[in-house]
Parts: structure tokens; sequence; C-alpha cells
């Protein structure tokens, strides 16, 4: 398995707080993502990066922030957690140059109360 | 923009049986195509991928999936499916900048001993 990990893995909040989930890899990629994933809806990529602090905006970015201080580490942010955002949350990687495949981490199962 | 469908949400088939799980596509320019498995409680895993040559693609895990140029079709198939196949299949592809995915709804595969 690619060497990537999500912490928590399960993390259960109050509707209001603020929620960090942190991805991080060891393979020294360039590109890194934080997807959602719901019932229904598949995968929908919620921000995107392509080196440390460049980031950028996906499909489901509203009530999120992220930041990449470090190559290895990519965090996600819920500033304020809605009921909205429980979900199961996936990080994953990719190689450098176009049409290689991605490599997931574990996900992080949000529970906003 | 890109897109791909699949059409079934649930795919039932015996043990030892042929499976076919279905994706179909529309993009602009060459298509390239990817498949991936999630077991539950993992994230998603790299099955195969198509992206130029022979129009049958080999996989991880027994699999090959079929790129039909005429029916803009690229569907996942097994010769015999094992119960261990049972899992959540998800069709993608990237988007118009190719470092960006999208991923279908997904298709759940259920082997039945």
């Amino acid at each position: 398995d690619a060497g990537i990990t999500q912490s928590p893995r399960h993390k259960v909040t109050e509707t209001g707080t603020p929620v960090t989930l942190r991805c991080h890899q060891t393979e020294n990629h360039r590109y890194m993502y934080w997807y959602r994933q719901d019932p229904g809806h598949g995968l929908r990529l919620i921000h995107y990066s392509y080196g440390v602090k460049d980031t950028d905006k996906g499909e489901v970015s509203d009530g999120y922030s992220v930041s990449r201080s470090k190559t290895e580490d990519f965090l996600l942010t819920l500033e304020s957690a809605t009921s909205s955002q429980t979900s199961v949350y996936f990080c994953a990687i990719v190689g450098q140059g176009p049409y290689n495949e991605q490599f997931f981490g574990p996900g992080t199962r949000l529970t906003v109360l | 923009a890109q897109s791909v469908a699949q059409p079934e949400d649930q795919v039932n088939v015996a043990e030892g049986n042929p499976l076919t799980v279905k994706c179909t596509y529309s993009v602009s320019g060459n298509p390239y195509l990817f498949w991936y498995v999630q077991y539950p409680n993992r994230g998603l895993q790299f099955l195969l991928k198509y992206i130029t040559g022979d129009n049958l693609v080999k996989g991880s895990y027994g699999f090959e999936a079929e790129f039909n140029k005429s029916q803009t079709s690229f569907h996942l198939k097994k010769p015999s499916a094992l119960v261990s196949d049972s899992a959540l299949y998800f069709c993608a592809v990237p988007d118009n900048y190719g470092q960006n995915f999208v991923f279908g709804p997904g298709t759940r595969l259920s082997v039945l001993p």
C-alpha cells in the first residue's frame, strides 16, 4: 500500500465546533486530495493541493478549508461543523504526470451531532 | 465536462459465474478510464486503467475491462466471481487537466455463495 495515513480514523463532534482532519504521506507526491463519500454520490472532491501552499477548490468546497505547509501533510478543516458534513472523508495522492492512478488513505468517519 | 455513469446500483452474481459491472463515459478528447474497488471500511484501491492500445485491459485480482469506443463503455469483468469480490466498484475519468478525477456513483457487487 502507498504510504498514506489519515487521523483521526473516527470522530464525533457537535454542531458549531471546529474540526481538523490530517492526511500524511510518505511518497513525496506533489498532488494531494480531499474527498467526501456519501451514499448515492460516490466521491466528491472538496479541495486539492498541487504543492506546498498551493491549493484549489473542488466540487463541494463550501464550509471547508485546507492547508499544506509541508509536502507530506494536507489538513482539512471544518471551521464550524454542521450535520450536513457528517460523512466519510478520504485523502488521496497521485504520482507526477497526467493520468496516473490515485492512492487513497483509509478514511475518517466524521459524525456531527 | 468529463463524466462517467454507472447504470446499476447493485449487481448480484453467484460464485463461480462471470460478472460484469457497467460503466459508460462522456469525455472530450481521448478517453482515459479507471476502475477502483472499495472493500468495507477501506479506502479505494486501483484496479486497472485504459490509456491507449489494446481494448482489453487486465488488472488486479483477475479483473479485466473492455473499452468500447463506439458504445462509449468501459465495463469491468471477471470470468469467475469469488465471494471475496463483494465490494463497491467505482469507474472514474480524469478531468480536462488530467490531475483531478470524476468518479461515478459506484456499483455494489454482491457475490453469493
